[in-house]
């Protein structure tokens, strides 16, 4: 058990859609990256937060968006969602450089 | 773009070693080599991670070459449930500002 939870398992939304996608780590894990993996390749990463700031971006349009809280929970942010948003959705928590993932929210747009 | 370069898939039998390569010719001097395995459609696993010197936990052992260029992870008695798609990362070990950058992995098939 990595201690990452991650809601809903899983999502099916039209085009268009708004989506909030949520993730839990532990206490004390003030790191948490989101990552898209499409089928068929690897995690891509899309930012990371660190102490409630973002810290970091790949390559993704700004309708990615996301926010962490003070309880060590976050959120991952997509607006106007597009047919290639379908994805399965990693969240990771960072504990001495080691990224922990949660079992992941597959999106389905349609 | 990934920093490794590994074989698209193996195969392996049940009770046998399990070697999975990968290339990392331009790692830089502070990051670190890990490893994740991914079981259908879950998150990624850690399984374990090294800067020089060769690893070994309940998982698997990792050995990294000298020169730092490569590295071999095994799984010392494969079995089914091993069946899944290995990712071999390099990335500097901090608590935040990194992300790991992956590769399509090396699906690996362990046979009965």
């Amino acid at each position: 058990e990595t201690g990452v939870t991650q809601s809903p398992t899983h999502l099916i939304k039209t085009r268009g859609q708004q989506v909030t996608l949520r993730c839990s780590s532990q206490s004390g894990h003030n790191t948490v990256s989101w990552y898209q993996q499409a089928l068929g390749q690897g995690p891509q990463f899309i930012f990371q937060y660190y102490r409630e700031e973002e810290n970091g971006r790949g390559n993704f349009p700004p309708r990615f968006s996301g926010l962490q809280f003070p309880n060590y929970s976050s959120e991952l942010n997509v607006n106007a969602l597009e047919l290639d948003d379908s994805a399965l959705y990693l969240c990771a928590s960072t504990v001495g450089g080691t990224q922990y993932f949660g079992p992941g929210t597959r999106l389905l747009v349609l | 773009d990934a920093k490794t370069t590994q074989p698209p898939s193996m195969d392996c039998a049940e009770g046998r070693a399990a070697n999975l390569p990968c290339n990392h010719s331009t790692i830089s001097g502070n990051e670190y080599v890990y490893w994740y395995r991914q079981i259908h459609s879950q998150g990624p696993q850690y399984i374990i991670h090294g800067l020089k010197n060769n690893e070994t936990n309940e998982m698997a052992s990792l050995i990294i070459t000298e020169d730092r260029k490569s590295s071999t992870l095994i799984l010392p008695h494969a079995t089914l449930r091993d069946t899944a798609v290995y990712y071999c990362i390099v990335s500097l070990a901090n608590n935040y500002g990194q992300n790991f950058v992956f590769g399509p992995g090396t699906r690996l098939s362990v046979l009965p």
